[in-house]
């Protein structure tokens, strides 16, 4: 069972409105991160906040925002969304360096745009 | 810049037959590598992890990969599949010294026949 959880596990919203998914890390992650995964494709990194500041940003619009709070909870903010935003959304988190410790997943947000 | 590739988008095998998914990295630092397994409506799991010790990495469920320097490779092998492993396989590279964010390969779907 994973420490990670994410909410909603699926959505569907209307092109042009906006969305926060939400996730909530082990005790002791500090460092989470937000991937997208497009159908049939490799989890495409958004962005990382260590500590509740962002330290990495992937090559995604500015309309994709997020936040990291004291109690290892973060959000997505997806805002004006596109068709294309239809994708599985990741949350991971590490509790030190992610080149040493990996990350732990949480099950995503399925998300589609109509 | 870092990047990997993933050599093959379907490995098909028989119940009990070795497995190899190939994985090749590019990196400008030491990298670290990882490979993630998810299985169908789930999140990623870590199966296994390199960060500069053992060239020689054993993982969960049988797994095991080799760091080789010269190739740039890192393979995931198992001397036995089960019908259990079918799923989609994910090879992560991340440079120590470098941007810390992981680089997530496209995936190889690993299917097992009876």
């Amino acid at each position: 069972e994973t420490g990670v959880t994410q909410s909603p596990t699926h959505l569907i919203k209307t092109r042009g409105q906006q969305v926060t998914l939400r996730c909530s890390s082990q005790s002791g992650h500090n460092t989470v991160s937000w991937y997208q995964q497009a159908l049939g494709q490799g989890p495409q990194f958004i962005f990382q906040y260590y500590r509740e500041e962002e330290n990495g940003r992937g090559n995604f619009p500015p309309r994709f925002s997020g936040l990291q709070f004291p109690n290892y909870s973060s959000e997505l903010n997806v805002n004006a969304l596109e068709l294309d935003d239809s994708a599985l959304y990741l949350c991971a988190s590490s509790s030190g360096p992610v080149d040493d410790y990996g990350y732990t997943f949480g099950s995503g947000t399925r998300l589609t745009v109509v | 810049a870092q990047s990997v590739t993933q050599l093959d988008s379907h490995v098909s095998v028989s119940e009990g037959t070795p497995v190899l998914l190939r994985c090749n990295y590019s990196s400008s630092y030491s990298p670290s590598l990882f490979w993630y397994v998810q299985h169908p409506n789930k999140g990623l799991q870590l199966l296994l992890k390199y960060t500069s010790a053992a060239t020689l990495v054993k993982g969960i469920n049988g797994f095991e990969a080799e760091f080789k320097k010269s190739e740039t490779s890192f393979h995931l092998t198992k001397p036995s599949a089960h019908m259990s492993d079918a799923a989609e396989y994910f090879c992560v590279v991340s440079e120590s010294g470098g941007s810390y964010i992981p680089t997530f390969g496209r995936g190889t779907s690993l299917i097992v026949h009876p």
